[in-house]
């Protein structure tokens, strides 16, 4: 158990719709970061927040949002969805202090959507 | 921008024997980590070495080892003594100085009883 949580683990959905994904990641770590698995794509970096603010962000699209809360769990929006965004979503976090940071991530088990 | 490639997608090794995955990155820096995750059918991800571009000695977690050429860009997983719970999902990984984690696309390894 790497001790991130999310939820749901896995969800179906129709296109046009809107989903919310949740993330709470291991104690004492201050950075979320979001990554989106797909088949043709791989693992693909969204976006990182650190402490509550948003620090990286990657291959997000207009259409997906996320934030980082006071109690450090996070949250990513999709919204509009389309087919293509039937994917595994994983949440992972780290120690995330500045100079300590040494890249190793924890992952939590990840949340799959499927878009119908 | 740091790019990271596995280009065998599939691999296939017996029980028992020893398994090499290749792995090579692009990078302009000089100290960066550098990472070997398992995504077992469980799907979650799971660190198996870590090895430290500053450090010359070749990461060893037990049956796994890596080989780090640094001026060849290139860091393989050898699996030794290959087990049925090795069959999984492995990628290799680049970080440096809090960027964002690069993933390459993965390689399948199966083993065969």
């Amino acid at each position: 158990d790497s001790g991130v949580t999310q939820t749901p683990k896995h969800l179906i959905t129709a296109t046009g719709q809107r989903v919310t994904l949740r993330c709470s990641p291991r104690s004492g770590d201050l950075s979320v970061y979001w990554y989106q698995q797909s088949l043709d794509q791989g693992l693909q970096f969204l976006i990182q927040y650190y402490n509550g603010e948003e620090r990286a962000k990657g291959n997000i699209l207009e259409r997906f949002s996320a934030q980082q809360f006071p109690d450090l769990h996070s949250e990513l929006n999709l919204s509009s969805l389309e087919l293509g965004d039937s994917a595994l979503y994983f949440c992972a976090s780290s120690v995330g202090l500045a100079g300590s940071n040494t890249g190793e991530l924890f992952f939590g088990e990840g949340s799959r959507l499927t878009v119908l | 921008a740091q790019t990271v490639t596995q280009s065998q997608p599939e691999m296939s090794v017996q029980e028992a024997e020893t398994v090499t995955l290749s792995c090579t990155y692009d990078t302009s820096e000089s100290d960066y980590y550098l990472f070997w995750y398992k995504q077992p059918p469980s799907r979650q991800m799971i660190l198996v070495i870590r090895q430290e571009a500053y450090k010359q000695q070749n990461a060893t977690e037990n049956r796994f080892s890596v080989n780090f050429q640094k001026a060849a860009k290139s860091f393989s997983l050898k699996i030794s003594d290959s087990q049925l719970g090795d069959a999984a999902m492995y990628f290799c990984a680049y970080w440096w100085a809090n960027s964002k984690l690069t993933f390459g696309k993965g390689i399948t390894l199966s083993v065969r009883p």
